[in-house]
């Protein structure tokens, strides 16, 4: 079955430490984001990809890091610079956002992944 | 500026009951794109509905609809003869084709559906 996954589904780590949240996708999708979701909060963009080999910053880029190598994979490292890790990481995709498509925003719907849930012990 | 807010932090109601959660969206643009999406307790969120900035027309899925209001910058879901397995939390979210398809989120409402 087509879609997004991303592994673990639990992740500890332990201060200092810096931990990299897999994320892959088997849509086609040109397109890959990263989220972060606090409680009681909505998603905040870390970072997004629209092409491999190109990302951008989002709204809280600063801590972690990225990188867009294959189509399908787009992993996010939180490093130790990250002052408040312990958060839920959702990944997703999406198709593409140009042509006439794009412009009735057919294809700008994100899909997202089942989440990671990770912990600074 | 881009916002969305979602006033409503929480919401509890008694199967059967119908319910309206509300989204109210801020932004200059004129062609924009609004969403909604559901988070189970799973934690993935389930896309349900998409709407462009220029097709007012309101949309009805089964027990869901969905009233969008230009004129007063809303998106509004209704669930109606609402069920257990509808307690989740809802995001509203803006996008534009400029930014990479950016989502602007709200933050969310949560709905307890009470047998």
């Amino acid at each position: 079955d087509g879609g997004i996954t991303q592994s673990p589904k639990y992740l500890f780590r332990k201060e200092g430490q810096n931990v990299t949240l897999s994320c892959e996708q088997n849509l086609n999708h040109d397109a890959m984001y990263w989220y972060r979701q606090d409680p009681g909060q909505g998603l905040r963009l870390i970072y997004y990809s629209q092409i491999v080999n190109d990302f951008q910053k989002g709204d809280i880029a600063e801590g972690y890091s990225v990188s867009r190598e294959k189509k399908e994979s787009f992993p996010l490292t939180v490093t130790s610079a990250q002052k408040n890790p312990t958060a839920f990481y959702l990944c997703a995709s999406s198709p593409g956002t140009g042509g006439v498509a794009g412009r009735t925003g057919k294809y700008n719907e994100q899909f997202f992944g089942p989440g990671t849930r990770l912990t600074v012990l | 500026a881009q916002k969305v807010t979602q006033a409503q932090t929480e919401i509890s109601v008694v199967e059967k009951e119908d319910v309206t959660l509300d989204c109210v969206y801020e932004t200059r643009d004129t062609t924009y794109y609004l969403f909604w999406y559901k988070q189970p307790p799973s934690g993935e969120l389930v896309f349900l509905i998409r709407r462009n900035s220029f097709d007012e027309q309101n949309e009805i899925s089964g027990r869901y609809s969905w009233n969008f209001q230009k004129s007063t910058s809303s998106f509004n879901f209704t669930i109606t003869a609402s069920q257990v397995v509808d307690s989740a939390v809802y995001f509203c979210a803006l996008s534009f084709l400029y930014t990479g398809n950016q989502f602007y989120f709200g933050t969310g409402t949560s709905l307890t559906v009470i047998p």
